[in-house]
């Protein structure tokens, strides 16, 4: 079975550095693009940016460039998303999500259940 | 950055009835788009890929169109399973962006 996995809610203060990971199974996690999305109750789903785990090439939003660094550790087939200083407004629900083609980028086909992060 | 919009925000429709979201880009996006399914607590679930491509398992009253910058998603006839959240995404090697999301209630 093709499972993204995420790790667990996490509560932090402003300031605070946090790393939370998406751990793949089921399919070959190097050639497959892979996605970060936030969802927030006021602003929907977001796109973070893209990441291949094959050579970790990263593609950030404008919105995300210089506050987030994604990466991939393709031994653990685990994809990474950092923050080095938190704020309130980091506040949401983390999703990562696999494109459907190999390769290729597609829509994203299978999704991690999403890590809530809370900054307060 | 591309912008992409849909409409309408809320729609209201009865089991049976056949219902359309559109999603507009700011600027051409080719085929690159997809569709989501997403209900309360869940995790987004595709429907539509390359702007028509049907994902694997979804029913076939679920279809897309478009390409350029007019896009649809249309359902022929309305299940109780449907009632959801709907969103468009474009991608791109460069770029993403998802719509504002179409709410589907009775």
């Amino acid at each position: 079975e093709v499972l993204l996995v995420q790790s667990g809610a996490e509560v932090s203060k402003p300031g605070e550095s946090l790393k939370i990971s998406c751990k793949a199974s089921g399919y070959t996690f190097t050639n497959r693009w892979l996605g970060w999305v936030r969802q927030t109750p006021g602003k929907g789903l977001e796109w973070m940016g893209i990441i291949y785990p094959g050579d970790s090439d990263a593609r950030y939003s404008p919105s995300f460039q210089g506050r987030v660094t994604m990466s991939a550790d393709k031994f653990a087939a685990t994809a990474y998303l950092q923050w080095i200083s938190l704020n309130a407004s980091d506040t949401a629900i983390y999703y990562c999500a696999r494109s459907v083609f190999p390769s290729v980028l597609g829509g994203f086909d299978i999704w991690g259940q999403g890590t809530v992060v809370t900054v307060s | 950055d591309i912008q992409m919009t849909q409409s309408p925000s809320t729609l209201s429709a009865s089991v049976g009835d056949r219902v359309t979201i559109t999603c507009r880009a700011s600027q051409s996006i080719n085929r690159g788009l997809a569709w989501y399914q997403q209900k309360p607590g869940k995790a987004p679930s595709l429907l539509i890929y390359e702007a028509s491509s049907l994902e694997s398992g979804v029913p076939s009253r679920f279809s897309g169109r478009g390409s350029g910058t007019e896009f649809t998603l249309t359902i022929s006839s309305l299940q109780p399973d449907d009632f959801a959240t709907y969103y468009c995404h474009h991608y791109n090697y460069y770029s993403g962006a998802f719509g504002q999301g179409t709410r589907v209630d009775i």
